[in-house]
């Protein structure tokens, strides 16, 4: 399985920041659930959000007003949209899948760091 | 929210030595912890999930244990590749999963 990021590096404040992972090796409609996970400079991992092929999502609480994940089967891919960004979420954002009989997050994307500045 | 701590925070250590890095959760997950590399500029990978197993193609040098609170990732005989960070994640509330601070592991 393979997990490609592709977007803007660079957000300006009150924007929205926008995200897609393209699945490869696997189809988006398999029974995973497909998430997003970021990581701000030199700190910690923080999840996003996940969403299932079926459309069903959940969202970190902290984010959740802010975040909308979405999957396009045709084009096998999902999601991330983030509104109204702020410094705060300057991070290199990670797609993942979630395992089903593997517990865990068993496929990662490589990263896409998105800076936000005027 | 479930809260997870990491222990320590960094720490250092020689080749060849043997290393063990603590992760407690504020509430108890039973096995529902998994445990993280990252090396810089990469991703994380998935070493260790239910606590105990081995992801696919993990050095059996690695192991887990634990339950409820408590869990520990050991690693034996330790090589040059794995001095990285590692974090733990609970997987036990999958509506909000949460990781652990981190502990970097560097080359004395």
């Amino acid at each position: 399985v393979q997990l490609q990021e592709s977007g803007p590096g660079l957000v300006k404040p009150s924007q929205t920041l926008s995200l897609t992972c393209a699945v490869s090796g696997d189809s988006i409609t398999s029974p995973h659930w497909w998430n997003w996970v970021r990581q701000p400079p030199g700190k910690g991992l923080e999840w996003i959000g996940e969403v299932f092929h079926s459309g069903n999502t959940n969202y970190n609480p902290s984010l959740k007003s802010r975040v909308a994940i979405s999957v396009d089967k045709s084009k096998n891919q999902f999601s991330l949209n983030l509104t109204s960004v702020t410094a705060a979420d300057t991070a290199t954002y990670f797609c993942t899948r979630a395992g089903v009989s593997v517990a865990g997050f068993d496929s990662w994307g490589q990263g896409n760091l998105v800076t936000v500045s005027s | 929210d479930i809260q997870m701590t990491q222990s320590p925070s960094s720490l250092s250590a020689s080749v060849g030595d043997r290393v063990t890095i603590t992760c407690r959760a504020s509430q108890s997950i039973r096995t529902y912890l998994n445990w993280y590399q990252q090396k810089p500029g990469k991703a994380p990978e998935l070493l260790i999930y239910g606590a105990s197993t081995l992801h696919s193609g993990v050095p059996s040098r690695f192991s887990g244990s634990g339950s409820g609170t408590d869990f520990t990732l050991t690693i034996s005989n330790l090589q040059r590749e794995d001095f990285a960070t590692y974090y733990c994640q609970q997987s036990y509330n999958t509506l909000l999963y949460t990781f652990g601070q981190g502990t970097k592991l560097e080359i004395k």
